[in-house]
């Protein structure tokens, strides 16, 4: 069964400590794994699309990369703004997107 | 208007009331889905449409019927609902192809009571 798991769930970090968060794939054709950001509240916000193993994108503070199991969403030197839920999510199909359960940052000034 | 939008933000709701969510996107995409999300679980697909085709329902309850009048437009039709539906109701829009993100509206918060 085609299955993605995030973790942590949850993670505090003090401004500035820098950290990455995983996402572990199971399935049986990844076409792209993509990292999306969501605001309490709020629908989804695109961040990154990965395409194949060994791929990496930066932006700001973020910085997602990927192998053949998993994918770490890194944040460098993160300000309180960017407290929020991210997702990871696999496409498998043409129409068909799985989804994690998030993992919950928080980010103490 | 830009991306995907939704109305209403918020919905409260008693068990034998019937209202509709609405979704418009604004991408030119082919392909629009709804999607459920609730505490701690992933999103849940519940029905995706393609050039105003359903072409999956994923076993949703018959009490939660989509209709897609054109490829911009989207409602999701509530009726006898139960308190366990309440939950994030999230609308998106991708365009087909082999790899393609899917964008999301900003989600309507409903609550049945």
């Amino acid at each position: 069964e085609d299955q993605v798991t995030q973790s942590p769930e949850a993670l505090r970090l003090q401004e500035g400590e820098s950290s990455s968060l995983n996402c572990s794939y199971t399935v049986s054709g990844l076409r792209g794994l993509f990292w999306y950001r969501q605001d309490p509240g709020k629908g989804p916000e695109f961040l990154f699309t990965l395409y194949s193993a060994g791929e990496e994108k930066e932006k700001e503070r973020l910085k997602a990369t990927l192998t053949k199991k998993e994918s770490f969403l890194h944040i460098t030197a993160p300000k309180p703004e960017d407290s929020a839920t991210y997702l990871c999510a696999v496409q498998t199909g043409t129409y068909k997107y799985i989804f994690g359960t998030g993992t919950r940052l928080k980010v103490l000034a | 208007e830009t991306g995907v939008t939704q109305t209403p933000r918020h919905l409260v709701m008693g068990m034998t009331n019937k209202k509709s969510l609405k979704c418009e996107q604004h991408l030119g995409h082919n392909a629009m889905y709804w999607y459920k999300q609730s505490a701690k679980k992933p999103l849940e697909l519940m029905f995706v449409y393609n050039f105003k085709e359903q072409t999956e329902n994923n076993s949703v309850p018959s009490r939660f019927s989509p209709e897609c009048p054109n490829s911009s437009h989207l409602f999701l039709h509530l009726h006898t609902l139960q308190p366990e539906d309440s939950a994030l109701y999230l609308c998106a829009s991708s365009q087909e192809g082999e790899v393609t993100e899917a964008f999301f509206g900003q989600g309507t918060r409903l609550t049945v009571v």
